[in-house]
């Protein structure tokens, strides 16, 4: 499986765009990229998947350089809502294994 | 129906107490999961089943007896339970034939206090 990299923490003010870069080095060629969010005693919640270049939907966009071995998941403006911790899963088939996290303050 | 529910929404029980956790979906996902997070802590991975067969056990004691009755059910069985199993209890599903190459749906958890 391979092994991811974030900050453990970030703050950003309310209406900012925030970039959260997770590494993993070693995915294998089949794997994706999710991006889960979770807020306290809640189950995680699915932001964005892609799988190389850049992915965009309603909520956040992800980008994924050409050697994949990192991925940057972009929130644009930022609300207080937003507080929450965001995982990166580099995903193989059937596990799901949760790395560490970025927990993300958002300062009104 | 995009939900994942998990029963009950918190349990205590004691030490000597044998208890069972619920997940129901019915998205017609065949890849169901068992993850157990500790406060502040990443969900671990405990379990996977697939078409209601156990595929993934992450070296789980065995006082945590997992169960897919049918392909919209996934219980947990507790017995002789310690204090330090107390955490959040996520049930998730998705589709099995893309694996995990797509979306997983979570349920809110059970929150498991062992006294």
């Amino acid at each position: 499986l391979a092994k991811t990299t974030q900050p453990i923490s970030m703050d950003s003010y309310e209406g900012q765009e925030v970039n959260i870069t997770c590494s993993h080095n070693n995915i294998a060629t089949n794997d994706y990229i999710t991006w889960y969010q979770q807020f306290p005693s809640q189950g995680p919640r699915f932001i964005i998947q892609g799988y190389k270049t850049k992915v965009t939907n309603e909520v956040a966009s992800l980008f994924i350089p050409a050697d994949r071995k990192s991925s940057t998941l972009s929130l644009p403006r930022v609300s207080l809502s937003d507080t929450a911790v965001y995982y990166c899963l580099p995903g193989g088939y059937q596990k799901v294994t949760f790395g560490t996290g970025t927990k993300l303050q958002v300062i009104p | 129906d995009t939900e994942v529910t998990q029963t009950p929404k918190h349990l205590v029980m004691g030490m000597t107490n044998k208890k069972s956790l619920k997940c129901e979906q019915h998205m017609g996902h065949r890849a169901m999961y068992w993850y157990k997070q500790k406060a502040k802590k990443p969900p671990e991975l405990m379990f996977v089943y697939s078409y209601e067969k156990l595929s993934i056990n992450e070296s789980v004691p065995s006082r945590f007896s997992p169960e897919c009755p049918n392909s919209s059910l996934l219980n947990l069985h507790l017995h002789a339970l310690q204090p330090e199993d107390s955490a959040l209890y996520l049930c998730a599903s998705s589709q099995e034939d893309r694996g995990l190459n797509t979306e997983a749906f979570f349920g809110q958890g059970t929150r498991l206090t062992v006294v």
